[in-house]
């Protein structure tokens, strides 16, 4: 079984702040991990994703992850935030096979709202 | 630019109408998906293919019918909609069946609405 925990269904930062967007996970075997975004009246776009390889992970626009097994965690960042990071952020998991499909399990995403 | 597409864009229909909603991709992918997205739930998958005339149900097909006659398109029927399938409708594509790495690309959505 596996699943995806994203903390908080809305954060507010100021512009120029830190971003932190926060995923927990649970998978029997070991994952591959996404985090996606999402602008208004768009489909869901990857920012960055997770493929055993190096635990930190950069992505488009200034965003980066790290992948932490001890915590089962895998927390976006960004170090300022920018107007144009306002939108949706999923955190998404694919570790578990259901039947013939390498099934991913996305979480119930977190809008980031951006203060000037 | 390889893309995917859906239309509508937006659908008002009546309760127990047949609707289909189109998908096309031109990235060439042998995967497509149709997810369902609503408030608290993030996306749920419905149905998924694999290739030419292979379809398979995701966790909530009940009510919804795809079939895929070429690599391009995916179109996703519900054969009498219902109040509860008010939703955004997300199409996606992938390039590989046994990857767990791949990247899925998504469509801009469908906005249904069944009244």
């Amino acid at each position: 079984a596996q699943s995806v925990t994203q903390l908080g269904s809305h954060v507010s930062v100021s512009e120029g702040a830190l971003v932190l967007l926060r995923c927990n996970y649970s998978s029997s075997v070991p994952p591959y991990l996404f985090w996606y975004v999402q602008y208004p009246n768009q489909g869901l776009q990857l920012l960055l994703k997770y493929t055993s390889a190096a635990t930190l992970v950069k992505g488009i626009n200034g965003f980066e992850a790290e992948f932490k097994k001890s915590e089962t965690s895998f927390h976006l960042t960004k170090p300022s935030a920018h107007m144009s990071d306002a939108a949706e952020y999923f955190c998404a998991v694919s570790g578990t096979r259901s039947g013939g499909y390498q099934k991913v399990t996305f979480g119930t995403g977190t809008k980031l709202q951006v203060i000037p | 630019d390889a893309e995917i597409t859906q239309s509508p864009r937006h659908k008002i229909t009546e309760t127990g109408r047949q609707v289909t909603l189109a998908c096309h991709q031109t990235w060439n992918h042998n995967n497509m998906f149709w997810y369902r997205q609503d408030l608290g739930h993030g996306l749920r998958l419905i149905h998924y293919s694999y290739g030419v005339h292979d379809t398979n149900k995701g966790e909530v097909s009940d009510g919804y019918s795809v079939s895929r006659s070429n690599t391009e398109d995916l179109p996703l029927t519900l054969e009498s909609a219902a109040s509860s399938q008010t939703s955004v409708y997300f199409c996606a594509s992938s390039e590989s069946r046994s990857g767990r790495s791949d990247t899925q690309y998504f469509g801009p959505g469908t906005r249904l609405t069944v009244l």
